[in-house]
């Protein structure tokens, strides 16, 4: 168990539909990381919060959006999906801006129909 | 950009057998070098890491040595198990990059007794 946790772990909806995914970092890390994961893309990096603000951005897609609230606590926002966005999408934390190690959540299972 | 190519797989050993998995990396800064491993069902977990050239990055009987002369960092055992079937990542973290973190394909280990 890393300390990372994601909810819904499933989760199943409609193309055109929205859909929010939540990540809470390790006690204590600062950082939060959001990956994107498919069979034809591999793995992405998305997105990084470093206490509360954005830090870095990957391949994420502009009809994807993310935040870190006060209590470090992360959610990506995932709208007008299309089926091609179904994946799994992993949080990740870190304790710090420029520390390498990263925690990752067991991620979420997006299917969109 | 920095990019990280490592075999594809997926690679099929017999128990006791010896392992290499291939990675080498392309970078324009300083990066650090990690092989991470995913089990079926979980999110990736880091198995070693190595942040500057000839460190060698070792855990359970993983060994990866980061070799700036090749931009390699290939991972080995001497003798796998069953329970080492996988899926093991390379990734490099650059500083000079906002800690831009990238990670190669994948590579399926799978493991017979």
């Amino acid at each position: 168990d890393s300390g990372v946790t994601q909810t819904p772990k499933h989760l199943i909806t409609a193309t055109g539909q929205r859909v929010t995914l939540r990540c809470s970092p390790r006690s204590g890390d600062l950082s939060v990381y959001w990956y994107q994961q498919s069979l034809d893309q591999g793995l992405q990096f998305l997105i990084q919060y470093y206490n509360g603000e954005e830090r870095a951005k990957g391949n994420i897609l502009e009809r994807f959006s993310a935040q870190q609230f006060p209590d470090l606590h992360s959610e990506l926002n995932l709208s007008s999906l299309e089926l091609g966005d179904s994946a799994l999408y992993f949080c990740a934390s870190s304790v710090a801006l420029s520390t390498y190690e990263q925690y990752f959540g067991p991620g979420t299972r997006l299917t969109v129909t | 950009g920095n990019s990280v190519t490592q075999m594809e797989g997926p690679v099929t050993l017999s128990e006791e057998a010896f392992l290499t998995i291939n990675c080498t990396y392309t970078a324009t800064g300083y990066p650090s070098l990690f092989w991470y491993v995913q089990y079926p069902g979980e999110g990736l977990q880091l198995l070693l890491k190595a942040t500057k050239a000839d460190d060698k990055g070792s855990n359970k009987g993983f060994e990866a040595t980061y070799r700036k002369e090749t931009t390699s960092f290939h991972l080995e055992k001497g003798s796998v198990q069953v329970s080492d079937s996988a899926v093991y990542f390379c990734a490099l973290s650059d500083r000079g990059n906002n800690n831009d973190m990238r990670f190669g394909a994948g590579t399926r280990l799978t493991v017979k007794p």
